[in-house]
């Protein structure tokens, strides 16, 4: 297996503000990085791929300017939800891919907007 | 637009019995086929992977692969309240380590 954590686990705001998450490896360097969106009752939803020094790829219909992703080294990885609306509640997953193509997921951060 | 399916379930099976998780993949050419396991407000956690036609073991577990019918499959032997959980089926791409999920099946396992 894999040891990712992620931080906060859970994060409540108001609308309009901006949250980040966290999410190291740690005990392997994770050149790329994935970042998911979980509803209820759905299956995850790829937001975006970062790879470390360089920007993130986006998959359509994700607002690359609303969801910032940040990969400045191989252990850490941040997503920032900027200016969050209601709709974006939602479990936020990062998933580091160890060797060609195992991901291994975060603990996963559950966001609520009010 | 390449695919995963599985039937969403609920799938119930009693304590001790063999549960069967099924799975269908679109393009042929896909070659590493991963199980997760998600339990309620939790994260996925991988139980398995398939990389070659045939079974693969582990425990309670077995994945088979049938390349030819672009099917694969998760048997759990002797299951256990505690494995009632959604599982999720992953299939590998030629892009960078990404991996297309299927929706899920909901297994429930009755004491």
């Amino acid at each position: 297996g894999a040891v990712v954590s992620q931080h906060p686990s859970r994060v409540i705001c108001k609308s309009g503000t901006s949250v980040k998450i966290e999410c190291r490896s740690l005990d392997f360097q994770a050149t790329t990085m994935f970042w998911y969106r979980q509803f209820p009752k759905q299956s995850l939803m790829l937001m975006a791929t970062s790879n470390e020094g360089s920007k993130a790829t986006y998959e359509q219909g994700v607002e690359k300017d609303k969801f910032l992703i940040n990969h400045a080294s191989l252990t850490l990885s941040t997503l920032t939800v900027t200016s969050a609306h209601p709709e974006d509640s939602s479990f936020y997953i990062c998933s580091p891919l160890r060797g060609r193509e195992t991901q291994y997921f975060g603990p996963g951060t559950r966001l609520l907007v009010l | 637009q390449k695919e995963v399916e599985q039937n969403s379930g609920p799938l119930s099976v009693p304590e001790g019995a063999i549960a069967s998780l099924n799975c269908t993949y679109s393009d042929r050419g896909s070659q590493s086929f991963f199980w997760y396991r998600q339990y309620s407000g939790k994260s996925p956690e991988l139980i398995m992977s398939i990389y070659s036609n045939g079974d693969k073991e582990d425990g309670r577990f077995t994945a088979q692969l049938n390349k030819a019918s672009q099917y694969v499959s998760l048997l759990i032997r002797d299951s256990q309240p505690s494995d009632s959980a959604t599982y999720l089926c992953a299939v590998g791409t030629d892009q960078g380590g990404k991996l297309i999920f299927g929706q899920g099946t909901e297994l429930s396992v009755k004491p």
